[in-house]
């Protein structure tokens, strides 16, 4: 099976940077996702680390090594709006089960003025 | 329509009633999901479907009935649920991998808030 932690709540003000971490677990691993989740609202796709290293989109980032089954998520420059709900999630191997994702329980950021 | 499109968006129902949530995509995709998110619980996955035919059921009660008449669309027929079955359901899309390789994408429709009485 698979299991995933990260932690639960985040506060962090306006202009700062935060870092959200996501140890994992897991058979046939293919790669570390990221989502972000409004309340009310869908979750959205933000990065796809399949190998070692940094990925960069703008103020967001993503960090994978899969030799320590370890990711974070950056967000640089918090703005008020990217107060949600971040889901990491883990691709694992399944055969014809499209991108089968295995997610985390979520952390809530809080932006504070 | 763009996207991932579910109806309802919300829904009461007693623990005898048979309803059935629709999920369609307007994304041409082949591989789509549901899940079950509980208020303080992980997405759960319970169904897989690529190119039409299940292929993962995540040990999910046989209250809860997938169809998948077409890559396109996806059903969810419930009947005699539980209290504990309300939730928020969401469906997703996303390519097959051996089309565009693995890339940890989904596209999310916005759920069906489902209540049961």
């Amino acid at each position: 099976g698979q299991s995933l932690e990260q932690p639960s709540e985040v506060t962090a003000v306006e202009g700062a940077i935060v870092q959200i971490n996501c140890t994992y677990q897991t058979s046939g691993f293919y790669g570390l996702s990221w989502y972000q989740q409004h309340d009310g609202g869908a979750p959205t796709f933000l990065s796809y680390n399949a190998l070692d290293g940094l990925e960069e989109t703008g103020r967001f980032s993503s960090f994978l090594s899969r030799s320590d089954s370890y990711g974070y998520l950056l967000l640089q420059e918090l703005q008020m709006k990217d107060s949600a709900s971040y889901f990491c999630a883990v691709g694992v191997a399944g055969l014809n089960a499209g991108n089968m994702l295995t997610f985390g329980g979520g952390t809530r950021l809080m932006v504070k003025p | 329509e763009t996207g991932v499109t579910q109806t309802p968006r919300h829904l009461v129902m007693g623990m005898t009633n048979k309803k059935s949530l629709k999920c369609e995509q307007h994304l041409g995709h082949n591989a789509m999901y549901w899940y079950k998110q509980s208020a303080k619980k992980p997405l759960e996955l319970m169904f897989v479907y690529n190119f039409k035919e299940q292929t993962e059921n995540n040990s999910v009660p046989s209250r809860f009935s997938p169809e998948c008449p077409n890559s396109s669309h996806l059903f969810l027929h419930l009947h005699t649920l539980q209290p504990e079955d309300s939730a928020l359901y969401l469906c997703a899309s996303s390519q097959d991998p051996g089309l565009a390789g693995f890339t940890g994408e989904q596209f999310f429709g916005p759920g069906t808030r489902l209540t049961v009485l």
